[in-house]
């Protein structure tokens, strides 16, 4: 099973609501990695959890809360977004952290925030 | 900033004729990877080059790295109206760990 899996497909929210992206794979990955990619644009890595343990934090702003509770769960939760925040956020996990781990990345979450 | 900027931004071809990518970085890397993405969906990964590797094939696919002019290439062969897609090179700038910094990306459209 080389399937990362990322609910929900599709959230609108208010600038006011909290609200939480999840991802999960059961492939034994030990890193996992959230990215924000705007429209035409490229990925752009958000934060990077290595063993369970937040490793990169990409001066993302606070609004924005990663939380590993497992290896095979991301969360990352939402709070007092603003209309720029809303992206296609991306979740991807790899082996490990090495260098030549390939990241399989899930469907993603289309955020839209009012 | 982006490590990685693509030529050309958009390509357009009809089926069956090959198209090429090129990606430039500014750093020195220890890998290079190339990873597919069709409309608003998640990333699909191609292809790893490392830095001691001048070329790689798979199936219709193949990666050149010239590490000497920071540069890379994907061909992709007899393309098919399947291989439509946006493309990105993704570098990990030869830092401690598995960080992708991704290039701009080439918007592929191939043609039946």
């Amino acid at each position: 099973d080389t399937e990362v899996t990322q609910t929900p497909k599709h959230l609108v929210m208010g600038m006011t609501n909290k609200k939480s992206l999840k991802c999960e794979q059961h492939m034994g990955h030990r890193a996992m990695y959230w990215y924000k990619q705007k429209a035409k644009k490229p990925p752009e890595l958000m934060f990077v959890y290595s063993y369970e343990k937040l490793s990169i934090n990409e001066s993302v702003p606070s609004r924005f809360s990663p939380e590993c509770p497992n290896s095979s769960l991301l969360n990352l939760h939402l709070h007092a977004l603003q209309p720029e925040d809303s992206a296609l956020y991306l979740c991807a996990s790899s082996r490990d952290r090495g260098w030549t781990d390939t990241q399989y990345f899930g469907p993603g979450t289309r955020l839209t925030v009012l | 900033s982006q490590q990685g900027e693509e030529d050309p931004q958009a390509l357009s071809i009809q089926e069956g004729e090959n198209a090429t990518m090129n990606c430039s970085y500014k750093t020195s890397i220890n890998n290079l990877q190339w990873y597919r993405q069709n409309s608003g969906r998640g990333l699909v990964h191609l292809i790893l080059i490392r830095s001691n590797e001048r070329e790689k094939h798979s199936g219709r696919l193949r990666v050149t790295l010239d590490t000497s002019k920071k540069s890379s290439s994907l061909l992709i062969t007899a393309s098919r109206a399947a291989d439509t897609a946006s493309y990105f090179c993704a570098t990990d700038g030869n830092n401690a760990g598995n960080m992708l910094t991704f290039g701009g990306g080439t918007r592929l459209m191939v043609k039946p």
